[in-house]
């Protein structure tokens, strides 16, 4: 069963660039996509975007000028940076899976961002 | 973008009765080509993230209990608890991925009457 796990600083100031990474574990991070998902606390889910192994991204137009999700196969692992953040950036922030259909099979457990000063 | 719409935003239901959430779609999500409904469904327990219960609509993921079903094509979805348990108690949220960015439904909250 593949794991995901999510890394990163809790906590960011405003106007700061956010940084997460997601390590794929029991499983390869090759031949799927690999997603960022968040969730204001109390709210629902927002997809961010994604990344296939071959390094293409998709990233949600709200937020594709602030975003970029890069990848590391050889550590199977995928990184997240949002820049200019706001307080509105403050969510739990998932890695998951898909194939190339874009439901989500696997989820990391989840980190909370604060965006604070 | 495609905007999903799920009502109740919160439902009641006694323990060993059916629930059933509804979830309707701002467009079309069946692809023709395929007759398969891009219509995926999650559960979210309290701290925990969500978990894929059904995709294409109405397919089971392996280790989803039977009680757990989905139906409905084209705008309107629905899934069914056919007897609810203590443990069903979350948030429920549909997802569209027929088009690009994929987006869910708000949530319905289901409570024990």
């Amino acid at each position: 069963q593949v794991q995901l796990q999510e890394s990163g600083p809790g906590l960011v100031k405003p106007s700061e660039t956010l940084s997460l990474t997601c390590t794929v574990s029991n499983g390869s991070i090759s031949n799927y996509y690999w997603n960022w998902v968040r969730q204001p606390p109390g709210k629902g889910l927002e997809w961010i975007g994604n990344i296939y192994n071959s390094g293409s991204a998709n990233y949600i137009p709200s937020l594709k000028s602030r975003v970029a999700i890069s990848v590391d196969a050889s550590k199977n692992q995928f990184s997240m940076e949002l820049s200019s953040v706001t307080t509105a950036d403050t969510a739990v922030y998932y890695c998951a899976r898909s194939d190339n259909k874009f439901y989500f099979d696997s989820w990391g457990q989840g980190t909370l961002v604060t965006v604070s000063s | 973008d495609i905007v999903m719409t799920q009502s109740p935003d919160t439902l009641a239901v006694s323990l060993g009765e059916r629930a059933t959430v509804n979830c309707k779609s701002s467009q079309n999500i069946l692809y023709d080509s395929n007759n398969k409904n891009y219509l995926a469904w999650y559960q979210q327990k309290p701290g925990q993230p969500p978990r894929l219960l059904i995709y294409w609509a109405s397919t089971r993921e392996s280790g989803v209990p039977d009680r757990f079903s989905g139906s409905g094509s084209g705008t309107d979805f629905t899934l069914t608890i056919s007897s609810l348990q203590a443990e069903d108690v979350a948030v429920y949220y549909c997802q569209q991925y027929y088009i690009s960015p994929p987006t869910f439904g708000q949530g319905t909250r289901l409570e024990i009457k």
